[in-house]
């Protein structure tokens, strides 16, 4: 079955420095990889879709890319905050029918 | 825009109850889903739609059932809630064929089983 890891480990960085996040799935690539926050008690919140076609990908601060051959994505959070607080989810769509696989989500604390 | 709406928002059952989450979407989009999630897992698919009249399954789909009988609504049923049913639910809707195809959320139901 296809799996995908997330750090399982919080990352504490301090304020200012880039945050770097990491995906990685096993079996054949998708399509597209999708980014997602959430907070504690919300649902997740969409931030960034990635294609197979495209190495990298940038909005504001957030950068993400995704390199097929060794099936990983590295989500970036440049000059961080405390706000970027959250648990960040990686997510791909292995069916082919828009249903999307979760990774587990690493969590993000970003200190003063 | 209201979005994905979900009710309620918290709920406990007893063991072999009965319940219904509700699930609206004003996005007109085709596509719906219910995910769960529990503590420090990813969120698992349960059902999903692709239009009205139209649902399957997901990864997790024992104990549950779903109908959808408008574009707007996707609701789901748990006929004899057990406690490996606590947990927080979702409901999301999506649009494919759009450039981002991303999903969009509700706020979650939180259900334990007691």
């Amino acid at each position: 079955s296809q799996k995908i890891e997330q750090n399982s480990e919080a990352l504490n960085i301090q304020e200012g420095k880039t945050a770097t996040l990491t995906c990685n799935y096993t079996n054949y690539s998708p399509a597209y990889l999708q980014w997602y926050r959430q907070d504690p008690g919300r649902g997740p919140v969409f931030l960034l879709l990635i294609r197979e076609n495209e190495k990298e990908k940038r909005k504001e601060r957030l950068k993400v890319t995704f390199d097929t051959t060794l099936k990983q994505s590295l989500f970036h959070i440049t000059a961080s905050q405390p706000a970027d607080s959250a648990t960040y989810l990686c997510a791909l769509d292995f069916s082919g029918y828009s249903t999307l696989t979760f990774g587990k989500g690493t969590m993000l604390l970003v200190s003063p | 825009n209201a979005g994905v709406t979900q009710t309620p928002k918290f709920r406990i059952l007893k063991i072999g109850q009965s319940m219904t989450l509700q699930c609206t979407q004003d996005m007109n989009h085709n596509y719906m889903y219910w995910y769960r999630q529990d503590p420090g897992m990813g969120l698992k698919l349960i059902y999903y739609s692709v239009g009205a009249g139209i649902t399957d399954k997901g990864e997790v789909p024992n104990g549950y059932n779903v109908s959808r009988s408008t574009t707007e609504d996707f609701p789901l049923r748990l006929e004899l809630a057990a406690p490996s049913q606590t947990s927080v639910y979702f409901c999301a809707s999506s649009y494919p064929g759009t450039s981002n195809t991303e999903a969009f959320f509700g706020q979650g139901t939180r259900l334990t089983v007691v």
